[in-house]
């Protein structure tokens, strides 16, 4: 089955630096990824969608400034936290979509997620 | 944005009995997904239904879709302490791609 990494799996922090995670489809293309953002005993909140060769669309309250995607390549999405602080201390989730051969998407596949702490 | 609301919020039972846990949504889907995620881990994919399926089985789990009621409901039948998790359902709407979550319903089986 499809397969979605992300590294890295954990990231600690100082509070006022940038912080890269990146999300990879290892055995499929994804012209489209998302990125999901989980605080601790809650749900997971979609943050944005990532577009190949195109810029990323955020969700109504997602700070598009500090929350910087690079969607590079078919197979490479990048999220950068940009001058982070203690309260962006999360689960981050990315996910990629495969399509059959006619085109027809098929369901997400959902990375293992990044624990990032910022102290 | 969250898509809807699952009941109960929280679920505990003794291990051998089923457990039933409910989700609503609120826009028009292409699929509806259930999820398993262990404290501080990833997703574990369950089921997939599509919006023109009503009922889907595998293994112990069975999930009914009721698209006129925008619901769905999980049973996981004689459950195990290993059942112990937060359950989420997870609607792809018919734009696209674009997955929404649920709150989630965390379910706790005493052995």
């Amino acid at each position: 089955g499809a397969v979605v990494s992300q590294h890295p799996s954990w990231v600690i922090c100082k509070s006022g630096t940038s912080v890269k995670i990146e999300c990879r489809s290892l055995d499929f293309q994804a012209t489209t990824m998302f990125w999901y953002r989980q605080f601790p005993k809650q749900s997971l909140m979609l943050m944005a969608t990532s577009n190949e060769g195109s810029k990323a669309t955020y969700e109504q309250g997602v700070e598009k400034d500090k929350f910087l995607i690079n969607h590079a390549s078919l197979t490479l999405s990048t999220l950068t936290v940009t001058s982070a602080h203690p309260e962006d201390s999360s689960f981050y989730i990315c996910s990629a979509g495969d399509t059959e051969t006619s085109g027809r998407p098929t369901r997400q596949y959902f990375g293992p997620g990044t624990r990032l702490t910022v102290t | 944005s969250q898509q809807g609301e699952e009941d109960p919020q929280a679920l505990s039972i003794q291990e051998g009995e089923n457990a039933t846990m409910n989700c609503s949504y609120k826009t028009s889907i292409n699929n509806l997904q259930w999820y398993r995620q262990n404290s501080g881990r990833g997703l574990v994919h369950l089921i997939l239904i599509r919006s023109n399926e009503r009922e889907k089985h595998s293994g112990r789990l069975r999930v009914t879709l009721d698209t006129s009621k925008k619901s769905s409901s999980l049973l996981i039948t004689a459950s195990r302490a290993a059942d112990t998790a937060s359950y989420f359902c997870a609607t792809e709407d018919t734009g696209g791609f674009k997955t929404i979550f649920g709150a989630g319903t965390r379910l706790f089986v005493k052995a």
